[in-house]
């Protein structure tokens, strides 16, 4: 069975560094896509980019270009997110998905991972 | 940026009730559209892939239709579970985006 499971729950200050993590497990994690989402607190989705793992080929969408790095290392199949200095208004959920755009069976998100930033 | 207006942002209904929402693209994208379910503190759920399909194991009063820019998530008969908020997404082109959400509440 395909899976993502992602890190836990985070409560950090303002000014922190952060990176979370994705582990893909029962598929061919190197050669697939994976999206990261946001949702704030009470909010909508956002999608705030994708990684391929085989060369760390990124698409940043332009609302979270230079806000957040994005990367993968395939040996143990993990996508990564991170930011260098944290602000408040980075408190929300954050989702791995495997890439939106494949059709079929394709619907494998991670369980989350909750970010608190507060002073 | 392809900007996805979802409409309504939220409807009352009852069970039993059929359920319109809509999703209009700021340009066309084809038949790249998805549409998802999420039900509180849980990570969303893919119902219809490819504006039309509909994803394994979904219910059959789940429908999708359109193409171009008009997009339309329809449920045939509301029950109980459904109760939850709706997103579409395309992705025709980067950055994909999201519609605003239509939360179904209970009437």
């Amino acid at each position: 069975e395909v899976q993502l499971v992602q890190s836990g729950a985070e409560v950090k200050k303002p000014g922190e560094s952060l990176k979370i993590s994705c582990q893909g497990s029962e598929y061919s994690f190197n050669t697939n896509w994976i999206d990261w989402v946001r949702q704030m607190p009470g909010k909508g989705l956002e999608w705030m980019g994708t990684i391929y793992p085989a060369d760390s080929d990124t698409r940043y969408s332009p609302s979270f270009q230079g806000q957040v790095t994005m990367s993968a290392d395939k040996s143990v199949s993990t996508a990564y997110l991170q930011w260098s200095s944290l602000k408040a208004s980075d408190t929300a959920i954050y989702y791995c998905a495997r890439h939106f755009a494949y059709g079929g069976d394709n619907d494998y998100w991670g369980q989350g991972t909750l970010v608190t930033v507060s002073s | 940026d392809i900007q996805m207006t979802q409409s309504p942002s939220s409807l009352s209904a009852s069970v039993g009730d059929r359920v319109t929402i809509t999703c209009r693209a700021s340009q066309g994208i084809r038949n790249d559209l998805g549409w998802y379910q999420q039900k509180p503190g849980k990570a969303p759920k893919r119902l219809i892939y490819a504006a039309s399909s509909l994803q394994s194991g979904v219910p059959s009063r789940f429908s999708g239709s359109g193409s171009g820019t008009e997009f339309t998530l329809t449920i045939s008969s509301l029950q109980p579970e459904d109760f939850a908020t709706y997103y579409c997404l395309q992705h025709n082109n980067y950055p994909l985006t999201f519609g605003g959400g239509t939360k179904v509440e209970i009437k």
